[in-house]
């Protein structure tokens, strides 16, 4: 089956970094996608990797191995707006997206 | 630029009556749209692809005499959720794909929050 593995929940301090970590198995891979969700709210699309290696934009950065099934997104200089739930989520084979189930970030002053 | 808007952004319905949730592409045309419920402190599940001029196609599990799709032009879908129940109370969520964009720009709607009574 498909499955998307990232941690139920973080906590980190502000101004701090932390790295989110993702590992998939899907049938196929087509794309892995980052997104934010704030509590109540729609997600909205913080980064998008295809091959192998880092995409830096601005203090997010996400990172891709697609030998290991597995990407984070790195979050520095955190602020309090960060506190947020993070969703990876893959493009299969099919062109379907896959989502993980999301990490909770808790950003304490 | 690629703004998507839901309407309502909340509803309350009784039980038993049908609800229509819009979902606009504001400042792009988008060939295909996708439908999206997401229960509390879960993840995103996906309903739906709706394609512009064609039949949706639900996922499994999703019934599609309940949940009715329709995606008439490029800057317009809806759902219509018929027959609403307390169960069908959830947070709905549209996107839709940017087509100048590249294949991978998905924009989301602000979502619509329905609750069924």
């Amino acid at each position: 089956g498909q499955n998307i593995d990232q941690p139920t929940e973080m906590t980190a301090t502000e101004g701090a970094i932390v790295q989110i970590n993702c590992t998939y198995q899907t049938s196929g891979f087509n794309g892995l996608f980052w997104y934010q969700q704030h509590a109540g709210e729609a997600p909205t699309f913080l980064s998008y990797n295809v091959l192998d290696g880092l995409e830096e934009k601005g203090r997010f950065s996400s990172f891709l191995s697609r030998s290991k099934g597995y990407s984070y997104l790195l979050l520095k200089e955190l602020q309090m707006k960060d506190s947020a739930s993070y969703l990876c989520a893959v493009r299969d084979s099919n062109y379907q997206l896959i989502w993980g189930a999301g990490t909770k970030l808790i950003i304490k002053p | 630029g690629a703004v998507v808007s839901q309407h309502p952004s909340w509803v309350i319905c009784k039980s038993g009556t049908s609800v229509k949730i819009e979902c606009r592409s504001l400042d792009f045309q988008a060939t295909t749209m996708f439908w999206y419920r997401q229960f509390p402190k879960q993840s995103l599940m996906l309903m739906a692809t709706s394609n512009e001029g064609s039949k949706a196609t639900y996922e499994q599990g999703v019934e599609k005499d309940k949940f009715l799709i329709n995606h008439a032009s490029l800057t317009l879908s809806t759902l219509t959720v018929t027959s609403a129940h307390p169960e069908d109370s959830s947070f709905y969520i549209c996107s839709a794909r940017d087509v100048a964009g590249g294949d991978y720009e998905q924009y989301f709607g602000p979502g619509t929050r329905l609750t069924v009574t």
